[in-house]
Formats: structure tokens, C-alpha cells, sequence
């Protein structure tokens, strides 16, 4: 079975311009999430999707940080403009569903640098 | 005051110890508890889970949780030097998988 696929697996913007990245989740996942780790941190959740519907986007900075999954399988973040404390990983992970037993899988993540 | 408090290490090992990662937490709220392992620029893979209090043992992995005490353990026994990654706490209320609260993860280290 493929993982989550995210590219690209790094990136390297100046402050004030636009990225993006892209996650493909395992395929018949119906949630999928994305989360933010900082160096030397705990990943930290941005944004969870069921299906095409945004279940929980509490921590996502909505003024530069923005996320959809249309037709709900493929998902893009995207951060505009991009200031230097979001060089983080940005991790992908999906999971069956909803239910509480239901483990996500993380993706490899997306390493970006704000210069 | 962090959710959940993990020390970041480094945690150095001979081959074959029994290696011990803990971690504190506040939130009375919190019943599940995971513990992910993450390998350089990998992603974090789960390596157990528990719900509420008790032990758990998969292998050379025991997880515990004391939830009187707000403190949960991971213990690897037989350490080996491919076991040498980053280990998460994570915990979430009653959402089981749903937005799970990380600790900053405590880098092992197991030399031959």
C-alpha cells in the first residue's frame, strides 16, 4: 500500500512571497490532516479535512495560511505571504476516518525555508 | 505552561539498555496516548497506543500511562542502534487520532 505523498520535499522562498505544497493521501482515506513542526518541536495541528469538508482549522493563521481538498482526495497549503517563522516541516497525514481508533499515517513531509 | 512536556534529549545509550522516555502532561482531559517514532526527515510512524491508564507491551516496546500522576513512559528493552530516532509523545481528549497534542520529542541516541 502507497503512504502519503507530498511533494515537493523541500523549498526555499524569500519572506513576503507566495508557496505551496500538495499531499496525496492514501488512497479510500477519508480524513486527512496537516500539521506544522518546528524545529526542535512537537507537530503542531493546522487543518483537518473529512472528505472535502474542513472539520477543524482552529490553529490555522487564516490572514497567510489557506487549504482545500477539492473532490476530496488531493490537499494543498498554502502560505501567502510567507514570513520567516514559517520555516517549519509541513506534514500530511490521512486516516480511514473519524473513528477513534483510527490511525493516521504521516506523509514525509515538506521542509521550508523563509529566507 | 506547554500541554505537554517532553525533555528534547539528547538521551545517549549503550547497545542493549533499557531505555526509559516519559512525559508530563496538564490536561486532566486528555485519554488517549501515543508514542510515534520519527526517523531524520521522515514523517512520524505510531509505534503504540493507549487508552486511559495501564500498561501495554508490543515487543520490546511497555507503554504506561499513570493518569493520577498526568505522566506517561515509553520502555525499550534490548536497545538497538536502529531504534536511534526522535520518540513523540502525543495525547488527544476524546477524539482518539483528532487532533492529538504533541510533546517536542526526546532524540535517542543507541551506539553499538
Amino acid at each position: 500500500e502507497a503512504g502519503v505523498a507530498q511533494s515537493p520535499r523541500y523549498k526555499i522562498i524569500e519572506k513576503r512571497q507566495s508557496v505551496a505544497f500538495w499531499c496525496n493521501p492514501i488512497s479510500g482515506h477519508a480524513t486527512l490532516y496537516w500539521y506544522q513542526q518546528i524545529l526542535g518541536q512537537g507537530p503542531k495541528l493546522l487543518i483537518q479535512f473529512q472528505n472535502n469538508g474542513v472539520v477543524d482549522d482552529s490553529q490555522l493563521p487564516k490572514d497567510r495560511f489557506s487549504a482545500e481538498r477539492l473532490k476530496g482526495v488531493d490537499s494543498t497549503l498554502k502560505i501567502q505571504p510567507a514570513k520567516l517563522e514559517d520555516s517549519a516541516v509541513y506534514l500530511c497525514a490521512s486516516s480511514l476516518g473519524r473513528q477513534l481508533n483510527t490511525e493516521a499515517f504521516f506523509g514525509q513531509g515538506t521542509r521550508l525555508t523563509v529566507v | 505552561q506547554k500541554e505537554v512536556e517532553q525533555d528534547p534529549g539528547p538521551l545517549s545509550v549503550p547497545e542493549g539498555a533499557i531505555v526509559s522516555l516519559n512525559c508530563t502532561y496538564s490536561n486532566s482531559a486528555f485519554q488517549y496516548f501515543m508514542w510515534y517514532r520519527q526517523y531524520s526527515r521522515k514523517g512520524p510512524e505510531l509505534l503504540m497506543y493507549t487508552y486511559s491508564s495501564g500498561n501495554k507491551e508490543d515487543g520490546r516496546f511497555t507503554a504506561q500511562v499513570d493518569k493520577s500522576s498526568k505522566y506517561i513512559s515509553l520502555f525499550i528493552r534490548d536497545s538497538q542502534p536502529s531504534d536511534s530516532a526522535t520518540y513523540l509523545c502525543a495525547m488527544s481528549d476524546d477524539t482518539g487520532f483528532q487532533k492529538l497534542v504533541f510533546g517536542t520529542g526526546t532524540r535517542l541516541l543507541v551506539s553499538p
